[in-house]
C-alpha cells in the first residue's frame, strides 16, 4: 500500500485560508469516506482534527474543515494563525481493511 | 481522561526481537480497535497494525510475518512484538485508540486515531 500523496509545504500569511490535498487511489480515497486528518507539533504526538472527510472532534478549531472529490480529500484551514504551523497529515481505511497515511504536509505560517 | 503509556523501545540489533507494551486507563483494551503507528526520526507517519475488539487482526506489508500485534485484557495493555528487526523499522513506535466512524460502507466501518500516547523510541542498530 503506497502513501498517499501530500504536498510537501504550504504555507500562508496570518488570516489566509490554505488547502492541503490529499491523493490516494480507487483503494483508499476513491471508495470510502473514511479520511482523517491530524496536526503534530515538533516533538509531540499527533492529534486528529477531523474524521469521516468531514467531521471535526469536539474541541477542535472551526477554522479546520475538510472534504473529498473522487480519489483526492482536501483539509482547509481558514483563518490562519501562528498555531497552525505544523505538520499534517491524511489517513484513510482501505479496501483491504488496512490504513494508510498521507506523506506529509509542513504548513508555514509567513 | 484516556492515557496511553508506551514502554519496552530501546536499542536491538538487526535481527533481535523487541516487544512494545502500551498500558491504557480511561478506556477497555478489549472493548476497542487499538492500532499502532511508527514515524522514523524526520520521516512522515506509517499505519503499522491493528486490532479490533473481535481479536482479528491486519498488518501493513512492510512488517507482515514479522510483527504481531496481542492484548491483555486482564491489564488493559495492548502489545507490539516486533521480530526480525530490520534498520528501517528505527522509529518512534505510538499506540493509539481507533474510534469507529459512525457511518457504514455496507458491512464495512473506517476508523480514526483520538487518543495517541506519546511514543517509544525502537533504534535497530547493524
Amino acid at each position: 500500500q503506497s502513501a498517499l500523496t501530500q504536498p510537501a509545504s504550504v504555507s500562508g500569511s496570518p488570516g489566509q485560508s490554505i488547502t492541503i490535498s490529499c491523493t490516494g487511489t480507487s483503494s483508499d480515497i476513491g471508495t470510502y469516506n473514511y479520511v482523517s486528518w491530524y496536526q503534530q507539533h515538533p516533538g509531540k504526538a499527533p492529534k486528529l482534527v477531523i474524521h469521516d472527510v468531514s467531521d471535526r472532534p469536539s474541541g477542535v478549531s472551526n477554522r479546520f474543515s475538510g472534504s473529498k472529490s473522487g480519489n483526492t480529500a482536501s483539509l482547509t484551514i481558514s483563518g490562519l494563525q501562528a498555531e497552525d504551523e505544523a505538520d499534517y497529515y491524511c489517513y484513510s481505511y482501505t479496501t483491504s481493511s488496512t490504513g494508510v497515511f498521507g506523506t506529509g504536509t509542513k504548513v508555514t505560517v509567513l | 481522561e484516556v492515557q496511553l503509556v508506551e514502554s519496552g523501545g530501546g536499542l536491538i540489533q538487526v535481527g533481535g526481537s523487541l516487544r512494545l507494551s502500551c498500558a491504557a486507563s480511561g478506556i477497555t483494551v478489549s472493548s476497542n480497535y487499538m492500532s499502532w503507528v511508527r514515524q522514523a526520526p524526520g520521516k512522515g507517519l506509517e499505519w503499522v497494525s491493528i486490532i479490533h475488539s473481535s481479536g482479528t487482526t491486519y498488518y501493513a506489508d512492510s512488517v507482515k510475518g514479522r510483527f504481531t500485534i496481542s492484548r491483555d485484557s486482564s491489564k488493559d495493555t495492548l502489545f507490539l512484538q516486533m521480530n526480525s528487526l530490520r534498520a528501517e523499522d528505527t522509529a518512534l513506535y505510538y499506540c493509539a485508540r481507533a474510534g469507529l466512524s459512525k457511518y457504514y460502507s455496507g458491512l464495512k466501518r473506517g476508523h480514526y486515531f483520538d487518543y495517541w500516547g506519546q511514543g517509544t523510541l525502537v533504534t535497530v542498530s547493524s
